[in-house]
């Protein structure tokens, strides 16, 4: 079945350093891939999307790529700070059917 | 601003009561979702409804919990009867248009069973 691997699940940087997010997702037909950020007690919402013929997407400080022969996709955020502290979902789709990573705690330190 | 709304935002219940969640997706959207949160990560896929007919609900425990779309505007999860483990998030989200389009969760039912 469909899978999303996360990694890693949590994440601490220091203010203004850069970030990494890394998901991996098993059905080949995927072609849709969003990223979420989830604040403590609120909805998770949509921070940047790629599809699947696109390598690279940017704005301003946050780039997700994708690379499709090895089916994994990353999320970049530079400079970061301490208002990214947040969980980040990564989700992969093909059809209609969302699935999403197991999420990663990033905490940005001051 | 077009929301996806879910009622009600907080849920305290016995154990072995039954419990409703409702969720009135984005007007126009065709895609419905269920999802499940626990300890402010992982969002657990229960079941999606496509044109309100129910495309995949493996992810939910069949013998207690059920969802349904009785119209376009409205979604129902229901548990019956409810267990201290059922205790979690419940967001519903909804999708619009094709496939590979942005999905909006609503704000979250937050169910405690006792």
């Amino acid at each position: 079945g469909e899978n999303v691997e996360q990694h890693p699940s949590t994440l601490s940087v220091q203010e203004g350093d850069s970030a990494v997010i890394k998901c991996t997702y098993s059905d080949s037909a995927s072609n849709y891939f969003p990223w979420y950020k989830q604040e403590l007690g609120k909805r998770p919402q949509l921070i940047i999307d790629i599809r699947s013929n696109v390598g690279e997407k940017k704005d301003q400080r946050i780039a997700v790529t994708l690379n499709k022969t090895a089916k994994h996709f990353s999320l970049h955020i530079t400079e970061t700070q301490p208002e990214d502290s947040a969980v980040y979902f990564c989700a992969a789709t093909g059809t209609y059917k969302y699935i999403f990573g197991t999420g990663t705690r990033l905490k940005v330190l001051a | 601003d077009a929301r996806v709304t879910q009622t009600p935002r907080h849920k305290v219940t016995e154990m072995g009561q039954e419990v409703t969640m409702r969720c009135q997706p984005i007007l126009g959207h065709n895609t419905v979702f269920w999802y499940r949160q626990t300890m402010m990560q992982g969002l657990e896929l229960l079941a999606y409804f496509r044109n309100r007919a129910p495309l995949d609900d493996s992810g939910m425990p069949k013998d207690r919990f059920s969802a349904e779309m009785p119209d376009a505007t409205l979604a129902t999860l229901k548990i019956q009867p409810s267990e201290p483990r059922d205790s979690a998030v419940y967001f519903c989200a909804s999708a619009g248009g094709g496939m590979n389009t942005e999905a909006f969760f609503g704000q979250g039912t937050r169910l405690t069973v006792v």
